[in-house]
């Protein structure tokens, strides 16, 4: 079945730029979905189709992909950006939603 | 703007069925063409889908919980529900529905989650 790795953590300060990975098979030929989700509450939608945002969304978040790895950034990270986020696909093999493990983002 | 709202039992016994019903608001699932999902969340993990049904029915699946879930809809409702039968423990999970516009789409709209807990 279809994998998407994650890295459990990643930290940033203040004002710097945080870069979220999501490692998978062949993803560049696959559409990826990235959310946002803070204790206690709900994901939200914060990239979809690879590098677009929903109404909201602040430009500081901006996705690509390169190789085997789709990358969310997050520009000028503010303490509210402080969340755990997620990276979706679509296995067209399985017919399924497959979801990364997860990163939690740490604003030091 | 829609909203969805999940709604069931906080706790269900152990080899009982799970049942959840998500009501959207502000909007026909019958009259739009999108699809509706559950996803769900154990404590402390990350997010799992289940599966995901269109509004004329069809279905898709996670294949590891295929032989035991049931998603179906109601447009007289305006509702969709997920059935989980046979709980154990593992089933223990924030459960959360939500709405794509296809199937391989992101989910774009979802409800605030309902905790369930399996236990005796």
């Amino acid at each position: 079945s279809y994998v998407l790795t994650q890295p459990p953590s990643v930290s940033v300060a203040p004002g710097k730029t945080a870069r979220i990975a999501c490692g998978g098979n062949n993803i560049g030929s696959k559409i990826v979905h990235w959310y946002q989700q803070k204790p206690g509450q709900a994901p939200v939608l914060v990239i979809y189709y690879d590098g677009d945002r929903p109404s909201g969304i602040p430009e500081r978040f901006s996705g690509s992909k390169s190789g085997n790895t789709a990358t969310l950034t997050i520009g000028r990270v503010e303490a509210g950006d402080e969340a755990d986020y997620y990276c979706q696909v679509w296995d067209t093999s399985s017919d399924r939603v497959v979801f990364g493990g997860g990163t939690k983002l740490t604003v030091l | 703007q829609l909203q969805l709202q999940e709604s069931g039992p906080g706790l269900v016994k152990p080899s009982d069925t799970l049942s959840l019903t998500c009501t959207v608001s502000s909007d026909s699932i019958y009259s739009s063409s999108f699809y509706w999902g559950w996803i769900r969340q154990p404590p402390g993990k990350g997010l799992e889908w289940i599966g995901s049904i269109y509004y004329g029915g069809s279905t898709y699946y996670n294949p590891s919980l295929k032989s035991r879930v049931t998603i179906s809809v109601d447009t007289s409702k305006n509702q969709f529900s997920l059935k989980l039968p046979s709980v154990t423990a593992a089933d223990t999970a924030v459960y959360y529905c939500a709405r794509q516009f296809t199937a391989d789409d992101a989910f774009d709209i979802w409800g605030q989650g309902t905790v369930v807990t399996v236990s005796s």
